[in-house]
């Protein structure tokens, strides 16, 4: 079972430019967030889905941008990546809004 | 103010101690708690999920829940080394927006 799987897992860009991290679940889950981790901090959601076309802000939605046309995929982009975005990105899923989460790996990168 | 706070540690204990671990909330829309472990570079994998107050064991942990209180934790008999990670507590409300506590880092001695 591959649960929610994240790439990259590393990655360093310069100031200025963009990327996507990708994610996808296969267990079939509506719900899909994503959190970004500071050192020695909790997570902090980014944006989240609770089905195909439907997303919405979390608590730290500046400079990101996401979308999900499919049940299983749910990237996020930055755009004009900034220092202060260093950070590990977690992806996650969950089969309603009141189940448990499952996270990914994550994604570690680097902004210099 | 923050929504969930967790006792900051770290904590060191010696194999085999009784472990506690805290979270006090301030949302009363918060309806089910969760506990997560964190290894080392990895993501967070869940431990206990509770809607209830009370108690909820699983083996070797135990997850108390004081709606009245707003205060959670996570208890942990035996503890093992196996067990140093760190524990993070979750709230959360029907809408699908969880909250966590910013984490609590344990080191099980052998």
């Amino acid at each position: 079972n591959a649960g929610v799987t994240q790439t990259p897992k590393f990655r360093i860009l310069k100031i200025g430019q963009s990327m996507t991290l990708q994610c996808a679940q296969d267990m079939n889950h509506n719900y899909m967030y994503w959190y970004r981790q500071d050192p020695g901090m909790g997570l902090k959601l980014i944006y989240y889905s609770v089905g195909a076309g439907i997303t919405d802000k979390g608590e730290v939605p500046n400079g990101y941008n996401v979308s999900r046309s499919t049940t299983e995929d749910f990237p996020l982009r930055l755009e004009l990546a900034a220092p202060s975005q260093t950070s590990v990105y977690f992806c996650a899923s969950s089969r309603q809004g009141d189940s448990p989460l499952h996270f990914g790996n994550g994604t570690r990168l680097t902004v210099t | 103010q923050k929504e969930v706070e967790q006792d900051p540690g770290p904590l060191s204990v010696p194999e085999g101690a009784i472990v506690s671990l805290n979270c006090t909330y301030s949302n009363s829309a918060f309806q089910y708690f969760m506990w997560y472990r964190q290894y080392s570079r990895k993501g967070p994998e869940l431990l206990m999920y509770t809607y209830s107050s009370g108690n909820k064991e699983d083996g070797r942990f135990t997850a108390q829940v004081d709606k009245s209180s707003k205060y959670i934790s996570l208890f942990i008999r035996d503890s093992q080394p196996s067990d140093s990670a760190t524990y993070l507590c979750a709230e959360g409300t029907n809408a699908g927006k969880s909250t966590f506590g910013d984490g609590t880092t344990l080191t099980v001695k052998p």
